[in-house]
């Protein structure tokens, strides 16, 4: 079957101080990848769009410079937060789709806690 | 931007009851799934429902994509269906989230 694992689950950094999450495809080649957050009482938004062979795509109010995403092979892409601040803490998700699925898998999530 | 509306914010039902959750999006786009959000905050997926009627147990979807806007009906609710459900409308590689049903199911 389709999974999707994201690493960490929990981290928690210092205001001003930068973290990388990590996102991985098992089961199926992630040809897009997506990379959402939940802010605290809020619902999920869209930061970026990454499709293999194409340039990253990001939703407005997220740059490439606070949000940098790699997307090196069909299994892997990271995105990391830079400079991060209490607005940025919330449930980072990924969500990768494959050729062949017409459905977005999701990985269970990245928490941030910013201090 | 896309703007997708779900309703009710929050229900409150009594254990047996039925749920009716609605999910209306501002432009066409090409198919909705409905998620459960766990309390640890990831997401199981519940439907991918591109268009007609599906049913999972006691949960149907519904999506009519041409008038934009889907349903999910839980038929007679436990008190472990308590959570949040969210809806979402994609267009191919991403979706646009709902901001969510709180769902109560009281003993």
């Amino acid at each position: 079957g389709a999974l999707v694992y994201q690493y960490p689950r929990r981290t928690i950094c210092k205001s001003g101080t930068s973290m990388r999450m990590e996102c991985q495809a098992v089961g199926f080649q992630a040809t897009s990848v997506a990379w959402y957050r939940q802010s605290p009482q809020k619902t999920f938004e869209l930061i970026a769009l990454s499709t293999v062979n194409s340039a990253i795509k990001y939703e407005q109010n997220f740059t490439q410079e606070k949000f940098p995403i790699s997307h090196p092979n069909l299994s892997f892409s990271s995105m990391t937060v830079l400079n991060a601040y209490l607005e940025d803490r919330g449930l980072y998700l990924c969500g990768a789709r494959g050729r062949n699925y017409a459905e977005q898998f999701f990985g269970p999530g990245t928490r941030l806690t910013v201090l | 931007g896309q703007q997708v509306q779900q309703s009710p914010a929050s229900l409150v039902l009594q254990e047996g009851e039925n749920a009716e959750l609605q999910c209306n999006f501002s432009t066409s786009l090409n198919s909705m799934q409905w998620f459960y959000q766990r309390p640890g905050g990831s997401l199981v997926s519940l439907f991918y429902n591109p268009s007609g009627t599906k049913h999972s147990g006691r949960l149907t979807s519904t999506t009519v994509i041409k008038e934009r806007r889907s349903s999910l009906h839980i038929s007679s609710s436990q008190t472990t269906d308590s959570g949040t459900y969210l809806c979402a409308w994609s267009n191919y590689n991403v979706l646009y989230f709902g901001s969510g049903t709180k769902l109560t199911v009281e003993p």
